[in-house]
């Protein structure tokens, strides 16, 4: 079984761009979430997305939004980047939504704004 | 929201000896606590997990003990070895589901000296 696939694993983006981060969960998973993870901050949550509805949402400035297709396939998007947008996204599935099952991440992606 | 507290941030241990991390939530009503831990450069694991309904489980040379009172639970691993050396978090949540969602602590740096 195919665990969780995150896409593109590595990119450096310009402040004031956007960026696209993908993440395919493992098949029959249909919650997927969402985490910043930079040194001294562990891991804070962005969002999660169960049935293509947005679930919950962490205390994140709204230039970072995501959404979910129909194959559970998720999606997060950062809007006019700041250099303090660089991080280690990661992405997560699960059976069920809101903690109630055990969570997987993917490998994450890296993204350094310069 | 709930909030969960981890400490050490950083951890030595000489090889063979005993590590204990330890982590607080605030939430009465979070009851699944698990544990991940994330190898340099790899994606975090689901290392132990436990529910409110036991006080503690183990899992060969590694353990977790919970106090719902005391609102705090701890990872326990003995006998360590270098390839125990790793970032570990713990995390809370209410495990029901809907809309609620994982908290995770800040992390514990741990180094197994050989």
């Amino acid at each position: 079984k195919a665990g969780v696939t995150q896409t593109p694993r590595y990119l450096i983006k310009t402040r004031g761009q956007q960026v696209t981060l993908s993440c395919s969960p493992i098949s029959g998973h249909r919650s997927v979430s969402w985490y910043q993870q930079t040194p001294g901050q562990g891991l804070q949550f962005l969002f999660e997305y169960f049935s293509e509805t947005q679930r919950n949402k962490g205390n994140f400035p709204g230039r970072f939004s995501g959404r979910q297709f129909s194959n559970s396939r998720s999606e997060m998007n950062v809007s006019t980047l700041e250099l303090g947008d660089s991080a280690l996204y990661l992405c997560a599935s699960s059976l069920a939504a809101g903690g109630a099952d055990t969570i997987y991440f993917g490998e994450g992606s890296w993204l350094t704004v310069v | 929201g709930e909030n969960v507290e981890q400490h050490p941030s950083t951890l030595s241990v000489q090889e063979g000896d005993s590590a204990v991390i330890k982590c607080t939530y605030s939430d009465s009503a979070s009851n699944y606590f698990p544990w991940y831990k994330q190898e340099l450069g790899k994606r975090p694991q689901l290392i132990i997990d436990i529910r409110s309904n036991v006080g503690e489980k183990k899992d060969q040379r590694i353990a977790v003990t919970l106090n719902k009172t005391a609102k705090h639970f701890s990872l326990h691993i003995t006998e360590t070895q270098p390839e125990d050396s790793a970032v570990y978090f713990c995390a809370a949540s209410k495990g029901s589901g809907g809309y609620q969602k994982v908290t995770f602590g800040i992390g514990t740096k741990l180094q197994v000296i050989p």
